[in-house]
């Protein structure tokens, strides 16, 4: 079972454009967390999200955890070249566990 | 400034050897995570441990596989008599603290079976 689906899979888009990205679950999360992981490397941490609603700004990314905590988006305003990777959100269930949920990831590519 | 480290970064053993992968936490942190991603496949986790302690091996399959993380040195992963399916890239990770800490994750040991 899969608690954490991730859409799309994979997206290719030119520079410039605008794209978002979503993690959805049936499960409420006490934390989300958004990683980058590129080929041959390691995830990572780009954002902690832990209250209903909040979003988060990092420059061009805007990060948004749901009302109810089980879905959270990525938006990327004006991609980037170098913001092609793999993106993966995860999810800790319950008050204080490290074990972290991880969705299948979003592969995006931005072409110059 | 050193991040989480892990060597070796690529490991090629043939079946029914012994891989051994070693992590090295960030400094300051004592909180050790091991995850395996296998092609085409998420993270998963498999093991959490402090100093000389194993928290919670849950995610561990019950043979072959063990992992320790001793007073001094770094955490070792070991796997013994390594078969095909055992091939995928593990990833280490630490936090400072433990539960809810934000984890950190290293560059990863790509295993390949043989």
């Amino acid at each position: 079972t899969q608690l954490l689906e991730q859409s799309p899979q994979f997206l290719s888009i030119q520079e410039g454009e605008n794209l978002t990205v979503y993690c959805n679950s049936s499960s409420v999360f006490s934390s989300l967390q958004w990683y980058r992981q590129e080929p041959g490397e390691g995830p990572v941490l780009l954002v902690t999200v832990v209250t209903g609603g909040e979003v988060k700004k990092l420059k061009r990314l805007t990060f948004q955890f749901g009302d109810a905590r089980k879905d959270s988006s990525l938006h990327i305003t004006a991609a980037q070249p170098g913001d092609t990777g793999l993106y993966l959100c995860a999810g800790a269930r319950g008050s204080g566990t490290y074990k972290y949920i991880f969705g299948t990831g979003t592969r995006l590519k931005v072409l110059a | 400034n050193a991040g989480v480290m892990q060597n070796p970064r690529h490991l090629v053993r043939r079946r029914g050897q012994e891989a051994r992968l070693r992590c090295s936490p960030m400094k300051g942190h004592s909180h050790v995570y091991w995850y395996r991603q296998l092609p085409e496949e998420g993270l998963k986790f498999m093991v959490y441990l402090q100093k000389e302690n194993i928290i919670d091996e849950s995610g561990m399959p019950k043979e072959r596989f063990s992992a320790e993380f001793p007073k001094e040195g770094p955490s070792i992963l070991r796997i013994q008599q390594v078969v095909r399916g055992d091939s995928a890239a593990y990833f280490c990770a630490s936090s400072r603290g433990g539960r809810e800490d934000e984890q950190y994750f290293g560059p990863g040991t790509r295993l390949t079976v043989t």
